[in-house]
């Protein structure tokens, strides 16, 4: 089984719409991660989380919020969705207790596309 | 904020052939990372240095630290179909900075 799994794999939604990206990791690590991928973009961080109570904004936090249900869940959430929000988005996780612990792990992401 | 350049952008190389790509930066890392992407998929990290002048091996991968810390190097030799990727560098600064800056990517194609 893999150790971080993203659901659902791939969402279409319309402009307004609310949904939810969930990530969960049995890696039992503490820190997990959301970031967005576009084309010629690379990877952008979205928010991350250092345990369950701890939330920060990453580099593009507006029109996203999260929730750290357990230290092995944490979702992503679209408010109202946009079309400009259309991307692959993964989760990653690292582990505070490592030597490296900037070492990060991803799930295999979620296609999203916003009409 | 910090920036990775990493080049090239893109290869197309024949089966057989080896492979380099690598990153710079103007800033220092503590850490260099080197993931691959296969498409529809996440990054699977593929190699990790922790050490300036770190030279480390994972099968046919060679990835170097760099002695200044501001740049690593990937090596692919004899490149095979199933090589076909993007190749993504991250660069981390260590302690209590969690972050990782990653660099845009090396899109490898490779002719049977």
């Amino acid at each position: 089984d893999a150790d971080v799994t993203q659901t659902p794999r791939n969402r279409i939604t319309k402009t307004g719409k609310r949904i939810m990206l969930e990530c969960s990791q049995t890696k039992g690590h503490d820190r997990m991660y959301w970031y967005r991928q576009d084309p010629g973009l690379g990877l952008r961080l979205i928010y991350y989380s250092f345990d369950v109570k701890d939330i920060n904004k990453g580099e593009i936090s507006d029109g996203y919020s999260v929730s750290r249900q357990a230290q092995a869940k944490f979702s992503l959430s679209l408010e109202s969705a946009i079309p400009n929000q259309t991307a692959l988005y993964f989760c990653a996780t690292s582990d505070a207790g490592q030597k490296h612990q900037e070492t990060q792990y991803f799930g295999p992401g979620t296609r999203l596309l916003v009409l | 904020g910090q920036q990775l350049n990493q080049s090239p952008q893109s290869m197309f190389i024949q089966e057989g052939e080896d492979v380099s790509m690598n990153c710079t930066s103007s800033s220092i890392f503590n850490t260099w990372l080197w993931y691959k992407q296969d498409p529809g998929e996440g990054p699977v990290l593929l190699i990790a240095l922790y050490k300036a002048g770190e030279l480390t091996s994972n099968g046919r991968l060679t990835a170097q630290f760099g002695i200044t810390r501001k740049d690593s190097f990937l090596n692919i030799s004899a490149s095979i179909p199933s090589d076909v990727g993007i190749y993504f560098c991250a660069g981390g600064s260590g302690g209590s900075n969690y972050k990782l800056t990653f660099g845009k990517g090396t899109l490898l194609t490779v002719n049977p």
